[in-house]
């Protein structure tokens, strides 16, 4: 068991360019959840899926942002036309399914900024 | 709605010293609460968790939690403070029922002196 993975570590890109993210979650966790945290605030939930649904959405996600999880294992975290106050930590966790309390395991992150 | 106060964004102990970093929830429905530790440019780490089956709950690294629901506190406690526990903390609340985000609260910078 390696752990969640993401990839990029680091992204640092243009404001109005897309960039995407990867997520791996440990292998068998059917539920995945993207976070955000910016500097000084604790991590804020975009969306979560349980294996290739989406479930929910923060009105955080704008009409920029797209996540994907296709066959319900890795997540994609597209952010298009980046503006600098997408500028944060994008944390990716997953849990199994074990009745409603699961305990989420979060990756490494990926830190974007954008210029 | 759920939500969670963790109050001083800033905590100095010296090493050996008491721990205790303070988290206040609001939950409509019985909470479930975790604290979370963040090193630097990693992410976060599971201390503890609350699952109402006790309400004392020991964690990892000699860290513990006490939840007290007339209070709607879970504070975060160490005895002895070490060199390695500088870092920040976040309490969190599980939504209710099918409702599986977490709530954090903004965190805690711990940082211990020699």
């Amino acid at each position: 068991d390696t752990g969640v993975s993401q990839d990029p570590r680091h992204k640092i890109t243009k404001r109005g360019q897309n960039v995407t993210f990867r997520c791996d979650p440990i292998s068998e966790h059917n539920r995945l959840y993207w976070y955000r945290q910016t500097l000084g605030q604790g991590p804020e939930f975009l969306t979560y899926f349980q294996n290739e649904a989406q479930l929910e959405k923060s009105r955080l996600l704008s009409d920029r942002f797209s996540a994907e999880r296709p066959k319900g294992s890795f997540s994609t975290l597209e952010i298009q036309r980046t503006e600098q106050g997408d500028s944060a930590m994008y944390l990716c966790a997953s849990s199994p399914t074990s009745g409603t309390l699961d305990t989420q395991y979060f990756g490494p992150g990926t830190r974007l900024t954008v210029l | 709605a759920q939500s969670v106060t963790q109050l001083g964004s800033h905590v100095s102990v010296s090493e050996g010293a008491l721990v205790l970093l303070r988290c206040n929830y609001s939950s409509s429905v019985p909470p479930y609460l975790f604290w979370y530790v963040q090193y630097p440019n990693q992410g976060l780490q599971l201390l503890l968790k609350y699952t109402s089956a006790a309400t004392l709950v020991k964690g990892i690294n000699g860290f513990e939690a006490e939840f007290k629901k007339s209070e709607t506190s879970f504070h975060l406690t160490k005895p002895s403070a070490h060199m390695s526990d500088a870092a920040e903390y976040f309490c969190a609340v599980k939504g209710g029922g099918s409702n599986y985000k977490l709530t954090f609260g903004k965190g805690t910078l711990l940082t211990v002196n020699p």
